[in-house]
């Protein structure tokens, strides 16, 4: 059973424009977190977010927590050709992560 | 502060053969988690370790096993490999607080089972 998916899977964009992904549940986590993974490599931390409504943002990217804490958006701007690889997003709940089925982002020059 | 480490990085075994990874864990953090990730799937968890202890385990069958040493690192040990075990496996570490904390994530070991 999936229990996070994430939407669109594959997105592929011009440099420049703007993307929002989004990762959405119906059960509740303690915390959801984001990772970038380039192939044959671990996942890469983006962030942590734990409050529900909390809205984090790292130069370009924007992360928000759903308030009922079940759900989170990815939102980059003006998007660039180093931002392309696989997007997870990660809910904690007890010892275990549950990811989501990632989406795929090319960046096109 | 050192990070993840995994080895080996590549592995190739046939149907039947055990296996084992290794992970060290990042400096600072007393629990370790295993993931397998398939062709084009996101991680799935396999067991977590704490206090040299399985601390959960996912829906994977008894074959996969694993150990925590007082250094807190880890090994994972996969026994009569099956084609289907063809996967990159992911170690990560984190601060048991509880649950729900923060995991860094390894490399990898990408495994090839023909």
């Amino acid at each position: 059973t999936q229990l996070l998916e994430q939407s669109p899977q594959f997105l592929s964009i011009q440099e420049g424009e703007n993307l929002t992904v989004y990762c959405n549940s119906s059960s509740v986590f303690s915390s959801l977190q984001w990772y970038r993974q380039e192939p044959g490599e671990g996942p890469v931390l983006l962030v942590t977010v734990v409050t529900g409504g909390e809205v984090k943002k790292l130069k370009r990217l924007t992360f928000q927590f759903g308030d009922a804490r079940k759900d989170s958006s990815l939102h980059i701007t003006a998007a660039q050709p180093g931002d392309t690889g696989l997007y997870l997003c990660a809910g904690a709940r007890t010892e275990k992560l549950t990811f989501g089925t990632g989406t795929r982002l090319t960046i096109i020059p | 502060e050192t990070g993840v480490t995994q080895s080996p990085t590549h592995l190739i075994k046939t149907r039947g053969q055990q296996v084992t990874l290794r992970c060290s864990s990042q400096s600072g953090h007393n629990t370790v988690s295993w993931y397998q990730q398939a062709l084009g799937q996101g991680p799935q968890f396999i067991f977590q370790y704490y206090r040299e202890e399985e601390n959960g385990r996912g829906n994977f069958p008894p074959r996969f096993s694993g150990l925590q040493f007082p250094n807190y690192s880890s090994e994972l040990n996969v026994n009569a490999l099956e084609l289907d075990d063809s996967a990159l496996y992911l170690c990560a570490s984190s601060f048991h607080r509880g649950g729900g904390e923060t995991q860094y994530f390894g490399p990898g070991t990408r495994l090839l089972v023909l």
